[in-house]
């Protein structure tokens, strides 16, 4: 999975809890995506990087919000998780200016 | 908004056929990508074909670009078993990192 690691792979949350999900690189790439797959909707994207503290929404950003302190790191959070945020999340890498895309093994996220 | 729409969203074939999957987009792009999902498993590039390219080829695989259909599609050849896995298109017409994936194409290899 080209150095890219999820961590948690799976979660169980109660609805209003605060969630955090971690997304750890080591190819140095500078774009980090965070997505979420739904059936039905393929893959949507929720917030990208493309560097240090430099963030921007995707086409599903309400009700997360996004961190990246360090190039390796990007943190995504559900500040108040709802259940239909109940999703398997993605995170994704790619070098400057090149439009491949590097997948993380994912993140199975369940909000009860 | 879905950018790219696959067809069809299923196929199912015996090992050694042919695998020919549709990718559908509605507004201009610099490129298109076709990516792979294993079960369980994160996607994986395949190819990327530029708009000023008509067909490109990797292995058992051919893409074809019309971009004046604003289509794709992607071809398996002689396809094996573990070539089971859904395939989705991808392309940048909201900016080039800023992709846009289609729901993809579920493909069955029968043994």
């Amino acid at each position: 999975d080209a150095g890219i690691t999820q961590s948690p792979r799976h979660k169980v949350t109660e609805t209003g809890t605060p969630v955090t999900l971690r997304c750890h690189q080591t190819e140095n790439h500078r774009y980090m995506y965070w997505y979420r797959q739904d059936p039905g909707h393929g893959l949507r994207l929720i917030h990208y990087s493309y560097g240090v503290k430099d963030t921007d929404k995707g086409e599903v950003s309400d009700g997360y919000s996004v961190s990246r302190s360090k190039t390796e790191d990007f943190l995504l959070t559900l500040e108040s998780a709802t259940s239909s945020q109940t999703s398997v999340y993605f995170c994704a890498i790619s070098a400057i200016l090149a439009y491949e895309q590097f997948f993380g093994p994912g993140t199975r996220l369940t909000v009860l | 908004s879905q950018q790219g729409e696959e067809d069809p969203q299923a196929l199912s074939i015996q090992e050694g056929e042919n695998a020919t999957m549709n990718c559908s987009y509605k507004t201009s792009i610099n490129n298109l990508q076709w990516y792979r999902q294993n079960s369980g498993r994160g996607l994986v590039h395949l190819i990327l074909i530029r708009s000023n390219e008509r067909e490109k080829h990797s292995g058992r695989l051919r893409v074809t670009l019309d971009t004046s259909k604003k289509s794709s599609s992607l071809l398996i050849t002689a396809s094996r078993a573990a070539d089971t896995a859904s395939y989705f298109c991808a392309t940048d017409g909201q900016g080039a990192q800023k992709l846009v994936f289609g729901q993809g194409t579920r493909l069955t290899i029968n043994p």
